[in-house]
C-alpha cells in the first residue's frame, strides 16, 4: 500500500520567493497534518484537517503561511515570502481518524518522508 | 506544554535493556511513541490510552500512568535495529493534537 507521499523531497530557494509543499494522505484517511522539525524547536504542529476541513492552525507560525486541503487526496502548504528562518524538514502525516468514545486520538499518524527546506 | 523525556541520550551494548520517560505537566488522554531514524520519516509504535494500560510491539512495550501523567517506555534486550531518536507525543483533549517531546537519542553499539 502506498504511503503518505510527500513532494519535493527537496527544496533550495532564495528567500522571498513562493514555496509550495505538497502532500496525499493515505487513501481512506480522513485526518491529515503538517509538521515542522528542526534541532532547535523540534517536532512542531503545524495545522491539521479533519475531512478536509482545517481544524486547528494555531501552529501555523504567521501569516506568511497558509494551508489548504482542496479534496480528501491532496493539501498543499504555502509560504509566501520565504524567509531562513522557515528551513526545516516539513512533515505531513494522514490518519484514520476514528472515532472512538467520543474521542480520536487513538489512531496512529503515519508520516510522509518529508521535504527538506532550506532559504539562501 | 511540551512534554519532557528523560534520557536526553543513552548508549547501549546490544542486548542490553533501556527505559525512556515521558512526563506531562497535563492531565492526558492518550500518549503516542515513535521512533525515527536520522533522515527518515517518524515511525509509529504504539498509543497508550489512560488507564494504566500496558501496550508491546515485539521487545518494546511501554506503560501510561495516568496519575503520574507520564508513560514509560521499554526496550528489553536491545537489537541493533533498534537505533535512533525516540519521540513521545502527548495528547491532552482526545482530538489527535500531538505536542512531541524532545526526542530521546538512543544509541546501540555491538
Amino acid at each position: 500500500d502506498a504511503g503518505v507521499i510527500q513532494s519535493p523531497r527537496h527544496e533550495v530557494t532564495e528567500m522571498g520567493q513562493e514555496v509550495t509543499l505538497r502532500c496525499k494522505p493515505i487513501s481512506g484517511h480522513n485526518s491529515l497534518f503538517w509538521y515542522r522539525q528542526t534541532m532547535m524547536r523540534g517536532l512542531e504542529l503545524l495545522i491539521y484537517f479533519n475531512n478536509n476541513v482545517p481544524i486547528d492552525d494555531s501552529g501555523m507560525p504567521e501569516d506568511r503561511f497558509s494551508a489548504k486541503m482542496p479534496n480528501a487526496s491532496f493539501s498543499t502548504l504555502k509560504i509566501q515570502p520565504s524567509e531562513p528562518r522557515d528551513s526545516a524538514v516539513y512533515f505531513c502525516a494522514s490518519s484514520t481518524g476514528l472515532f472512538d468514545r467520543g474521542r480520536n486520538s487513538n489512531q496512529p499518524q503515519h508520516f510522509g518522508d518529508g521535504t527538506r527546506l532550506s532559504i539562501l | 506544554q511540551q512534554p519532557v523525556q528523560s534520557p536526553q541520550a543513552v548508549i547501549l551494548r546490544e542486548g542490553e535493556d533501556a527505559v525512556i520517560n515521558c512526563s506531562s505537566s497535563k492531565a492526558l488522554y492518550s500518549v503516542h511513541w515513535y521512533r525515527q531514524k536520522h533522515g527518515e520519516a517518524p515511525v509509529f509504535l504504539m498509543i497508550l490510552l489512560k488507564g494504566g494500560e500496558q501496550k508491546g510491539h515485539e521487545k518494546i512495550s511501554a506503560s501510561f500512568n495516568e496519575k503520574k501523567q507520564q508513560s514509560s517506555l521499554y526496550l528489553t534486550a536491545s537489537q541493533l535495529s533498534y537505533s535512533g531518536t525516540y519521540f513521545c507525543g502527548t495528547d491532552i483533549q482526545g482530538a489527535q493534537k500531538l505536542v512531541f517531546g524532545q526526542g530521546t537519542r538512543l544509541t546501540i553499539n555491538p
